[in-house]
């Protein structure tokens, strides 16, 4: 079975500074990874995901994570925090090997604040 | 193609009555999923279906929930006789069979309250 955990309810980070949003994944097989955003009262924006190739996935709005087999995670970064970052994010995962069981399955989210 | 729609965006009835809300997939995409989603929780799978056929129940969906898909298109979540503790967001999301690595695409949801 799939699971991903999230580290951390709340982050809140300075504009301009480093944003880090923690995630590590549970799978029995290879997964798919990927990070979505969601803005107050709307649904979720997909924002990278992983699906096997380069273990450097880049998305928009400049974030990026890094997938670690060894550490069974797959953090999201940004270099600088822009206040319209504020959002909650979540990580979610689906096996790679399709099945019909291939639904994400999705972790209980990082509410992200930007402080002026 | 507009991505996937879904109505009405909010909803607010009172306990003991009856919903529907409907859900536009993108048009070339086969399957379309039914999640729910409380405050300060992720998305909570409900169920999905391919084309018309439903393939997986969530247990969360008790016996006053059902959902359709007709005729392969649009599908309609019902909540029967709702109750406090069904108020949630409810997002329908489609993708195309064998393209998940492409994640899926979401609708806005629809806010339940019920009062």
């Amino acid at each position: 079975a799939q699971s991903v955990t999230q580290l951390g309810s709340h982050v809140s980070v300075s504009e301009g500074a480093l944003v880090l949003l923690r995630c590590n994944y549970s799978s029995s097989v290879p997964p798919y990874l990927f990070w979505y955003v969601q803005y107050p009262n709307q649904g979720l924006q997909l924002l990278l995901k992983y699906t096997s190739a380069a273990t450097l996935v880049k998305g928009i709005n400049g974030f990026e994570a890094e997938f670690k087999k060894s550490e069974t995670s797959f953090h999201l970064t940004k270099p600088s925090a822009h206040m319209s970052d504020a959002a909650e994010y979540f990580c979610a995962v689906t096996p790679s090997e399709y099945s019909s069981a291939s639904k994400i399955i999705f972790g209980s989210g990082t509410r992200l604040s930007i402080r002026p | 193609d507009t991505g996937v729609s879904q109505d009405p965006r909010h909803k607010i009835t009172k306990r003991g009555q009856n919903v529907t809300f409907r859900c536009d997939p993108i048009s070339e995409h086969n399957r379309l999923y039914w999640y729910r989603q409380t405050l300060g929780q992720g998305p909570e799978f409900l169920t999905y279906f391919q084309n018309e056929a439903q393939l997986e129940k969530s247990r969360l969906l008790s016996d006053r929930f059902s959902a359709e898909r007709p005729k392969g298109s649009f599908s309609t979540l019902e909540i029967q006789r709702t109750e406090q503790g069904d108020s949630a967001m409810y997002l329908c999301a489609s993708s195309q069979y064998g393209q998940e690595n492409y994640g899926y695409t979401f609708g806005s949801g629809t806010r339940l309250t019920v009062v």
